[in-house]
């Protein structure tokens, strides 16, 4: 059962739209993850959270704000979407361990801003 | 500049027949992780690695944090092995994690 969950899969919208990605964990992790996925850049960080109600910026946070509502959801806002942020986005979660945070994937949504 | 740098970005290879991907670190590193993500998107974990080596079935992977790289090796290659590969490194003193840019490998039968 699929412990990292994404919603939705795909959304269109147009330029200065309002949209919300959700993820849903169910490893008990304490960090969330918001990560988007360009050709040529890799996956790249745009928010993070170590708990609910905690949120730590990320390498490229303009245009997103993000909210940790309990340990297991956590939300991706854009408020004035651009069609600069048409792009993949994934979710992760992970927990402190061995130094580091093994990271868990969801899906994916792929978000087209028109 | 790039903080993780993958090697190479392209490849193609024979099924049967085996190879090596590398991601050198600019970054102090405390722990790497690989990843394949199919064509489905889907980015599934292949390894979590403090410094050293864990092999599970045809891959292999190494971690060599004084010397700043890793290795993922693939031996036997198989056409469902076909996808784009990730490392990704913990940065030391932070609790982010650092991706590669990802080597895309094409298995041809």
């Amino acid at each position: 059962e699929a412990a990292v969950t994404q919603s939705p899969r795909n959304k269109v919208t147009v330029t200065g739209g309002n949209v919300t990605l959700s993820c849903r964990q169910t490893n008990s992790h304490n960090y969330m993850y918001w990560y988007r996925q360009d050709t040529g850049h890799g996956l790249r960080l745009i928010h993070y959270s170590y708990g609910a109600g905690n949120l730590q910026i990320g390498d490229v946070p303009d245009g997103y704000k993000a909210t940790r509502t309990t340990q297991e959801d956590f939300f991706l806002l854009l408020e004035l979407a651009s069609p600069s942020q048409t792009s993949l986005y994934f979710c992760a979660s992970s927990d402190a361990g061995l130094g580091g945070h093994e990271q868990y994937f969801g899906p994916g949504t792929r978000l087209t801003v028109l | 500049g790039d903080k993780v740098k993958q090697s190479p970005s392209a490849l193609s290879l024979q099924e049967g027949t085996n190879s090596a991907l590398r991601c050198n670190f600019s970054i102090a590193a405390t722990t790497v992780q690989w990843f394949l993500q199919n064509p489905r998107g889907s980015l599934i974990n292949l390894f979590y690695l403090v410094p050293g080596t864990k092999e599970n079935g045809r891959l292999k992977s190494a971690f060599d944090s004084k010397e700043s790289y890793s290795t993922l090796h693939i031996r036997d290659a198989q056409l469902e092995d076909s996808g784009t590969y990730f490392c990704a490194a913990d940065r030391a003193n932070t609790n982010k994690v650092v991706f590669g840019t990802g080597t895309r490998l094409q298995v041809l039968p």
